[in-house]
């Protein structure tokens, strides 16, 4: 079975610019989640969506954004970029309690 | 606010010997607490997990215990190998596996 996709890989941007990321989830996992890490605050939870509605969220303003289609697959925005939302993008898919990351993208903000 | 604290964070072990990582918690709505392992350039890959009607866990060389009274849990690596040298994260939710909360890591290094 194919793990979890992201891409892009990497990806440099300046502040004010917007930004999508596209995860593809395990073939069969209904559930995708987001994690942004950074050295300062480690890994902290975006948001969750299942079946294509946002299920959980975390504590990120409303610049960060998402959404999940009818395959599962799964897009962040981030709009309005801060040298501050510079990080590692973690998407990961779930089936029943255990979660598969994947690389993550890396943004960096210039 | 840091609900799931991993207060060392680095950790350097001799191979053979045991490693033991820790991690204390806030939120006592959290009942499934999972470690993960992560290498440079790649995702955290998924260890071990234990819910809250244990206090204990056991995979091969891995074991998770839980002190639900202490909000305190560790994974216990024996006997620690060089290619277990990595960041190992603490993460905990209020219910099965979503949402998760992370630490901050511990960066492992196993030396021959």
């Amino acid at each position: 079975k194919a793990g979890v996709t992201q891409t892009p890989r990497y990806l440099i941007k300046t502040r004010g610019q917007q930004v999508t990321l596209s995860c593809s989830p395990i073939s069969g996992h209904r559930s995708v989640s987001w994690y942004q890490q950074t050295p300062g605050q480690g890994l902290q939870f975006l948001f969750e969506y299942f079946s294509e509605t946002q299920r959980n969220k975390g504590n990120f303003p409303g610049r960060f954004s998402g959404r999940q289609f009818s395959n599962s697959r799964s897009e962040m925005n981030v709009s309005t970029l801060e040298l501050g939302d510079s990080a590692l993008y973690l998407c990961a898919s779930s089936y029943q309690d255990e979660q598969f990351f994947g690389p993550g993208t890396r943004l960096t903000v210039l | 606010d840091q609900q799931v604290k991993q207060n060392s964070p680095s950790l350097s072990v001799q191979e053979g010997r045991i490693s033991i990582l820790n991690c204390d918690y806030t939120n006592s709505m959290f009942d499934y607490f999972l470690w993960y392992k992560k290498y440079p350039a790649e995702g955290p890959t998924f260890l071990i997990s234990i819910s809250s009607i244990k206090d204990k866990n056991e995979d091969g060389r891995f074991t998770v215990f839980l002190n639900k009274s202490a909000k305190h849990l560790s994974l216990h690596i024996v006997p620690s190998q060089p290619g277990d040298s990595a960041v190992y994260f603490c993460a905990a939710s209020p219910n099965s596996g979503y949402a998760l909360n992370f630490g901050k890591g511990t960066s492992l290094l196993v030396t021959p």
